[in-house]
Parts: structure tokens; sequence; C-alpha cells
């Protein structure tokens, strides 16, 4: 059964250093997301990707990250300059439709020290 | 209103008993109701997916959505020990894309 993954599945940096966390959606997906969940609180959604463009954020996305599509297979999420709160869990997610099911990765945690 | 209320457990229940996980949601443009399951340190599974209200089953699971009181429902029958994990509802509105989700109930099955 395809699923999504992602690199690495454990991240340490120090604060300051641009992090890049990769994810590869499910092939015939079209919509593809990030999220983050801070350890012991709710999953939070950062981002939806659609024909190679945001189409939607939320607060936390800001200028600190963005993400891409390099090519055809892989989805990244980058932060530029790490801070301590944003360790966490980033998940990726992709669907075939935006009102489709979203299927999520294993996740990346993050530790910022 | 974005917000998505849940439970918060942790629930307990000895094998082969009836679970039932509950959520209540603010937002009316939600139109899409889900059930993740989520083992420690793993990502969100998804076990059921409704549209609007109504029940939807599958196996033992059973999903259920009444809009008129904005209630979001997970029944679970003879619950097993590898049920154990914790349940997160997610509501998605018709325009936008982002899932809202509630803070989880954590649920162990004891044999």
């Amino acid at each position: 059964e395809p699923e999504v993954t992602q690199t690495p599945s454990h991240q340490v940096t120090q604060m300051g250093q641009e992090v890049i966390l990769r994810c590869v959606p499910i092939s015939n997906h079209l919509y593809f997301y990030w999220y983050r969940q801070i350890l012991g609180q709710k999953v939070e959604f950062l981002v939806s990707f659609y024909n190679n463009e945001i189409s939607e954020k939320s607060e936390i996305f800001d200028d600190q990250f963005s993400v891409e599509r390099p090519d055809g297979s892989n989805f990244t999420l980058k932060i530029r300059s790490t801070k301590l709160e944003d360790s966490a869990m980033y998940f990726c997610a992709s669907s075939v439709g935006g009102d489709e099911t979203q299927y999520f990765g294993p996740g990346t945690r993050l530790l910022v020290l | 209103q974005k917000e998505v209320e849940q439970d918060p457990g942790p629930l307990s229940v000895p094998e082969g008993a009836i679970v039932s996980l509950n959520c209540t949601y603010s937002n009316s443009a939600f139109q899409y109701f889900m059930w993740y399951r989520q083992y420690s340190r793993k990502g969100p599974e998804l076990l059921m997916y409704t549209y609007s209200s109504g029940n939807k089953e599958d196996g033992r699971f059973t999903a259920q959505v009444d809009k008129s009181s904005k209630y979001i429902s997970l029944f679970i029958r003879d619950s097993q020990p590898s049920d154990s994990a914790t349940y997160l509802c997610a509501s998605l509105s018709g325009s936008a894309r982002q899932l809202t989700f509630g803070s989880g109930t954590q649920l162990t099955v004891l044999p």
C-alpha cells in the first residue's frame, strides 16, 4: 500500500541553524501539507501546497518557513533560522484532492538546542 | 471559531468492551470529519472518514456525526489490546484544506 515517507526520522540542530525536512508524498496525490505537533499538544496545520504554490498557511508559517517541491517526488519544509520553540514532530501529509482524505507520514522529530 | 474539542481521557477499558470516543466542534463550515489513530511518536493513521451527518461503519469501528449538535463520535466494538493508542478527531471545511484536530484521547485496552 502506498504511503507517505519522511526523512530524517530525527534531527538535532543548534538554534539559528537552517534545517530541511523531506517528504515523499503518495505518487498520484496532488495536494501536500505540513503539520507539526509540539510534545503534548494538538497537531497543528502549517501549510498546504498545490500546483507548485502555497494554497493556505497558518499564522505559525511565518517568513522563517518555506516549502518547495524541487522535483516530481519530493516535498520539503525549510526552517531558515531555527528557534527553541520549533522543537516538535513535523508531519507531512498528502491527498488526491483538496477535500479528500489526508494521509500522514511517520514524522520527523526536530530538536533545537 | 476553528476549535475541535475532545474528551481528554485517558480512558482505560477491559478487552471486549465497547469504547465511545467523542468530540465537539464549533465551526459550522466543517463538512468532513475524520478519526485518526496515533501510536506513540508515530504519524496519525486514518481510521474513518465521513462527510456531513450520519453513520459510517467499518468492521469494529463506527463513526457518527450529528451536525445539529456539532458532535462527532467513534465507537469501537469488541475492543482489543492492539486498539490501545491515542485517537484524534479532525474536521475539514469544504473551502479550507487544513485539518483542525482535537487534542486526542489516549485509550488503553487491558487484556
